[in-house]
C-alpha cells in the first residue's frame, strides 16, 4: 500500500528565500506524480505533473524533480513570496492506475514579508 | 482556471438528515472524483467515475453514494447523516489520456450535529 510522507510538516520563512519541499513514497511503481497547493478553505490547485519517464518539470518559479527508483520528489520554490503561503501536497498516482492519487499530509508553508 | 463547482460550500445539518452535495464541471471531462479530507489529514478517494453510468468506490470506505447521469454532474448523497460524516468533501475531474491532471472544486465543509 502506497504511503506518502512530506517533510517538513511546516515551514516559516522570510520573503525571498529559495525553498525545498520533500516528498517520499513507498511504492516506486507510479505512473505520474502531481504537486498541488491548497489554500485555507479552498480546493486544490494543480502546480506540476511529472510523468514517470521524466525527471523534472518547471513552471515559473517552481521546479519539481522525480527520482522514481528511490521514491522521492522535491518541489523547489525560487524567491518565495507571501502569496506562496499555502499547504503543498504531493500525490503520486497509485501503480499504473492514474485515477488514484495517494496524498501526503502536506507541508504548510508561511512566507512572511 | 478550471471550471468545477461545488454547492453548498458549507453545510451544518442535524443527525439523520439526507443530504446531497453537488459537483458540476463545464470542461467536458469524462472522469470525476470525490475525496474526503478530515482537518489536518490526507485526502482520501471515496468515489470515482469514468463517465455516464459509471461509478466506482475508492480506497476509503464511505457510507455515501454517487450517481453519474450526466457527464457534467456528479452528486454525492448521504441518506442519513451522522456526526462521523463531518469532514470536507472535494470533487475533482480530469480528461482521458494526455497529462490527466486532476482539477479540483472549492470543496464542501460538512458539519453534522
Amino acid at each position: 500500500k502506497q504511503e506518502v510522507t512530506q517533510i517538513p510538516a511546516a515551514l516559516s520563512v522570510p520573503e525571498g528565500e529559495n525553498l525545498v519541499l520533500n516528498c517520499s513514497f513507498t511504492d516506486s511503481a507510479i505512473y505520474n506524480l502531481q504537486w498541488f497547493r491548497q489554500d485555507p478553505g479552498k480546493g486544490l490547485t494543480s502546480l506540476l505533473l511529472i510523468q514517470s519517464s521524466q525527471r523534472e518539470q518547471t513552471s515559473g518559479r517552481l521546479n519539481a524533480s522525480l527520482d522514481k527508483s528511490s521514491g522521492r520528489s522535491t518541489l523547489y520554490i525560487a524567491a518565495s513570496q507571501p502569496g506562496d503561503s499555502a499547504t503543498y501536497l504531493c500525490a503520486p498516482a497509485e501503480g499504473y492506475n492514474t485515477d488514484k492519487l495517494i496524498f501526503g499530509t502536506g507541508t504548510r508553508l508561511q512566507v512572511f514579508p | 482556471e478550471a471550471d468545477i463547482y461545488q454547492t453548498p460550500r458549507y453545510l451544518v445539518i442535524g443527525t439523520g438528515k439526507k443530504i446531497t452535495l453537488e459537483c458540476s464541471q463545464t470542461m467536458g471531462h469524462d472522469k470525476m472524483y470525490w475525496y474526503q479530507q478530515d482537518p489536518g489529514m490526507e485526502l482520501h478517494l471515496i468515489h470515482y467515475s469514468y463517465g455516464v453510468n459509471s461509478t466506482e468506490k475508492g480506497d476509503l470506505s464511505s457510507e455515501s453514494t454517487v450517481s453519474r447521469i450526466r457527464t457534467e454532474h456528479f452528486p454525492l448523497t448521504l441518506e442519513s447523516a451522522r456526526p462521523s460524516h463531518t469532514s470536507q468533501y472535494l470533487c475533482a475531474s480530469s480528461e482521458w489520456g494526455g497529462r490527466e491532471t486532476q482539477y479540483f472544486g472549492p470543496g464542501t465543509r460538512l458539519l453534522v450535529l
